[in-house]
């Protein structure tokens, strides 16, 4: 089945640095959407990016669309401590209905 | 505030003895999920409802059931849990506009532990 792969599968990095992340799927979608997850609690929709667009942004998160890689980034900028978490790239499957998620990349910033 | 509610937030179950996950929404959305997560792993979908119409994901074991009385309320039933089905169980809901399904709203989970 299709599944977004995420990478790296770990980044830690410094309070005010900025984070990318990256997701790569298999085969054509109609959208791509970005989760976060607190540990030991559900997922929290942060952007979705349809694939006739090829850039979104929201706040302080910028999300990236590639149809031809077949990828997709995530960068945070100006982290902070509470935006540690884990993170997954999610995309629809082949019938156009269900998200199918990736692994994800678990984000650690440090005060 | 319109939201998906799970209960429990933790269940302790002993080897083959039947359980039940629970969940209720408020949105009104016509689609509703039951993801499994283990540790460290992504989501993984089990089934979901349309509506009254239910589809299961083809490697779904038949140890997993599920019913859906009315808009607002879904549950997970394993019949049989063994040690390998201690996870995470995560619903979620989103509304299918008759073109495409819009994001997903989840719940808080329910971590499941077999004895």
């Amino acid at each position: 089945s299709q599944q977004g792969e995420e990478d790296p599968q770990a980044l830690s990095i410094q309070e005010g640095e900025n984070a990318t992340m990256n997701c790569s799927y298999k085969t054509s979608i109609n959208n791509l959407q970005w989760y976060r997850q607190n540990s030991g609690r559900g997922l929290v929709h942060l952007i979705l990016i349809r694939s006739n667009e090829r850039e979104k942004h929201s706040g302080r998160l910028r999300v990236t669309l590639d149809t031809s890689k077949k990828s997709s980034s995530l960068l945070i900028t100006a982290s902070r401590a509470a935006d540690t978490a884990s993170y997954f790239c999610a995309t629809d499957d082949n019938y156009g209905q269900n998200f199918v998620f990736g692994p994800g990349t678990r984000l650690s910033v440090l005060p | 505030d319109a939201m998906v509610i799970q209960n429990p937030r933790y269940q302790v179950t002993q080897f083959g003895k039947p359980v039940t996950l629970s969940c209720s929404q408020t949105l009104n959305h016509n689609v509703m999920y039951w993801y499994q997560q283990k540790s460290s792993q992504a989501p993984k979908l089990l089934f979901h409802y349309y509506d009254k119409d239910f589809n299961n994901e083809a490697d779904t074991p038949d140890n997993f059931q599920s019913r859906r009385p009315n808009t607002s309320f879904c549950f997970l039933d394993i019949r049989s849990p063994g040690l390998g089905d201690a996870a995470m169980y995560l619903c979620a809901t989103s509304r299918d506009t008759g073109e495409a399904r819009e994001k997903l709203f989840f719940g808080s989970g329910t971590q499941l532990s077999v004895l």
